[in-house]
């Protein structure tokens, strides 16, 4: 069965730091791929998407990620992180069926 | 489209109450989904549905918890009887039969059982 796993429950950085989420996942064929935030009372959001191409895709607030096939690894990151950016974030694989696996998430907290 | 909307956005009963969510997805989705997120347990799927018909209702904690979709633009999420266990926020969201398609989330409906 498929599953997606975020290893940092939590991540503290400061402003101006550049960061970066790991999401590894388990998936027999091409995956497709979700990473999005969760900002406190709100829904999820998406923040980007993979499914063929370019490895490298970018996203919404500065925020990219890459997809390597030989980790199966999609990781997120932002080379200078904002105090808004504190939230949380799920990574997510769409399987065949088109039910969508979330990973635990992992909490970014931002320190001044 | 106005996204995923979902209704009430907070709600507060007595235990052994029945509770009703509700939730319109984007038209034009062929999926819809339901879940639970807690602090101890994350974000669970409940159940998701195709065209209407449920697919995997295997998330659905017990009997106490239905879930119908009588037609394209409306699901109901029914919790009879309440009960504190179940206070948590409940998310619905859609997605469409490509699979590049992402799913959209509703605000969520807050649930506290008292």
């Amino acid at each position: 069965a498929q599953s997606v796993t975020q290893p940092d429950i939590h991540i503290t950085v400061s402003e101006g730091a550049s960061l970066e989420l790991r999401c590894n996942y388990s998936y027999g064929a091409t995956p497709y791929l979700f990473w999005y935030v969760q900002s406190p009372g709100q829904g999820l959001q998406l923040l980007l998407k993979y499914f063929s191409g370019d490895t490298l895709v970018q996203g919404i607030k500065g925020f990219e990620a890459e997809f390597k096939r030989s980790q199966s690894s999609f990781n997120l990151r932002k080379p200078s992180v904002h105090w808004s950016d504190a939230a949380e974030y799920f990574c997510a694989v769409k399987d065949y069926g088109q039910n969508f696996v979330f990973g635990p998430g992992t909490r970014l907290s931002v320190l001044p | 489209d106005a996204g995923v909307i979902q209704s009430p956005r907070h709600e507060v009963t007595e235990m052994g109450q029945e509770v009703t969510l509700r939730c319109k997805p984007i038209s034009g989705h062929d999926y819809l989904f339901w879940y639970r997120q807690t602090m101890m347990r994350g974000l669970e799927l409940l159940i998701y549905f195709n065209n209407n018909v449920p697919i995997d209702d295997s998330g659905m904690p017990e009997d106490r918890f239905s879930a119908k979709m009588p037609n394209a633009s409306f699901s109901t999420l029914k919790i009879q009887p309440s009960e504190p266990r179940d206070s948590a926020v409940y998310f619905c969201a859609s997605t469409s039969r490509d699979r590049a398609t992402e799913a959209f989330f509703g605000q969520g409906t807050r649930l506290t059982v008292v």
